[in-house]
């Protein structure tokens, strides 16, 4: 079963690029979401959805915008990287609220 | 306040020796779901656990047990017999049931714990 596939799994970006983090879920769950986790800070939502047309911001949105078009996908683009944006990004989907929540393999960001 | 509190930020035992790992939470809600999540050093998040705030059983997988206190607000997590695959940081979470939370998962900052051979 392929789960929670995110991609690309690293990537460096010079500041001022814009790129999308993919990811797709083949579990057919409602709710999808965007973390990303920083040393010492834990992990932090940054989007969510909770079905396809319907998104919302977390506890860090800035520069960062999400769209849901499908069930099955959830980007998440950095609209211009900035140093402070390097991180390691977990997407992750779960059924309903309160259920399992799974995780993607993480994207490891640099922005030099 | 919504918080997870994990009081031990690092734990070095060596192998086979049994260990804990304290997780405290905070919730106003009546409903609510605990997690445990396991990132091995390879950085993937691998689910452990969830528990419902209405099961208060003790759950044993193998190795691995978690005690789950409403008394006082605590979900702890036991390795008996520890392995050195069992280094990784693990995390404590919660997710409230108030609709006004949307189903954001709360995480603890986690717990860094080094089995030695």
């Amino acid at each position: 079963n392929a789960g929670v596939t995110q991609t690309p799994k690293f990537q460096v970006l010079k500041t001022g690029q814009s790129m999308t983090l993919q990811c797709a879920q083949d579990m057919n769950h409602e709710y999808m979401s965007w973390y990303r986790q920083d040393p010492g800070m834990g992990l932090r939502l940054i989007h969510y959805s909770v079905g396809a047309g319907i998104t919302d911001q977390g506890e860090v949105p800035n520069g960062y915008n999400v769209s849901r078009s499908t069930t099955e996908d959830f980007p998440l683009r950095l609209l211009s990287a900035a140093p402070s944006q390097t991180s390691v990004y977990f997407c992750a989907s779960s059924r309903f609220s309160g259920n399992t929540i799974y995780f993607g393999e993480g994207s490891w960001l640099t922005v030099v | 306040a919504q918080k997870v509190t994990q009081a031990q930020t690092e734990i070095s035992v060596v192998e086979k020796e049994d260990v804990t790992l304290d997780c405290v939470y905070e919730t106003r809600d009546t409903t609510y779901y605990l997690f445990w999540y396991k990132q091995p050093p390879s950085g993937e998040l691998v689910f452990l656990i969830r528990r419902n705030s209405f099961d208060e059983q003790n759950e044993i997988s193998g190795r691995y047990s978690w005690n789950f206190q409403k008394s006082t607000s605590s979900f702890n997590f036991t390795i008996t017999a520890s392995q050195v695959v069992d280094s990784a940081v693990y995390f404590c979470a919660l997710i409230p049931n108030n609709a006004g939370n949307n189903r954001k998962l709360i995480w603890g900052l986690g717990t860094s714990l080094a089995v030695n051979p």
